[in-house]
């Protein structure tokens, strides 16, 4: 069975930088697909953030482009999403999933939330 | 047009059928294939149907999508309480290179 966990810092000052890992387990990424971060801020809705493949390859919201990195570590089995300068805009639940069949993302994280604030 | 338009709120009755509608443009949904997710609070989102109208095992088949266009639908048949939630639909956008999540339906089961 397909597990991610993800893991973030819980809080993180204004103009700092975001770090959340999310860890897979029950397949390895060196398998395949691509691997994404979706967000959602309070009272609101679902946000894409970006996917990455196995290779490093990503692509990223064009919203988000010049603020976020998402690389993938293999011989960790784990992919992380790194967002700088944050503001309370940032403030959201963030979740990580594997994108399967017909791009769907199939297995999620249960989600972690990162509060931006002093 | 690079956004997915959902009606925020639809509601029914226990064994009702409801639709939500997405709405989108030559190249999101006209180009790509839709996806439709399923949000319950507090608890990680559902892949419901995949690739317009195919469910995942384990979703039952009162659940179904279709494609026609550049707009989508989700439909629910024999509705019950617990398929009250938050639904997304979601596709590629092939200028943006991204993912686009429509705002969502928030459905109630009266």
């Amino acid at each position: 069975q397909v597990q991610l966990q993800e893991s973030g810092p819980g809080l993180v000052r204004p103009s700092e930088t975001l770090s959340v890992t999310c860890a897979v387990s029950g397949y390895s990424i060196s398998s395949g697909f691509y691997w994404g971060w979706i967000r959602q801020p309070p009272g609101k809705g679902l946000e894409w953030i970006g996917n990455v493949y196995n290779t490093g390859t990503s692509y990223r919201n064009p919203s988000l482009k010049s603020r976020v990195t998402i690389s993938v570590d293999t011989s960790k089995n784990h992919f992380s999403l790194t967002l700088k300068s944050v503001t309370a805009a940032d403030t959201a639940v963030y979740y990580c999933a594997r994108q399967g069949r017909g791009y769907g993302y199939d297995y999620w994280g249960q989600g972690t939330l990162v509060t931006v604030a002093a | 047009q690079s956004t997915l338009s959902q009606p925020p709120s639809a509601s029914g009755t226990p064994g009702q059928r409801v639709t939500i509608s997405c709405s989108g443009g030559p190249s999101s949904i006209g180009s790509n294939a839709v996806n439709w997710y399923q949000h319950l609070p507090g608890a990680a989102p559902k892949l419901l149907i995949y690739s317009n109208d195919q469910r995942p095992s384990g979703v039952p088949a009162r659940f179904s999508g279709s494609k026609s266009g550049t707009s989508a639908s989700l439909a629910i048949s024999g509705l019950q309480s617990e398929d009250e939630a938050d639904y997304y639909c979601a596709t590629w956008h092939d200028s943006l290179s991204g993912v686009l999540f429509g705002g969502g339906t928030k459905l109630t089961v009266l």
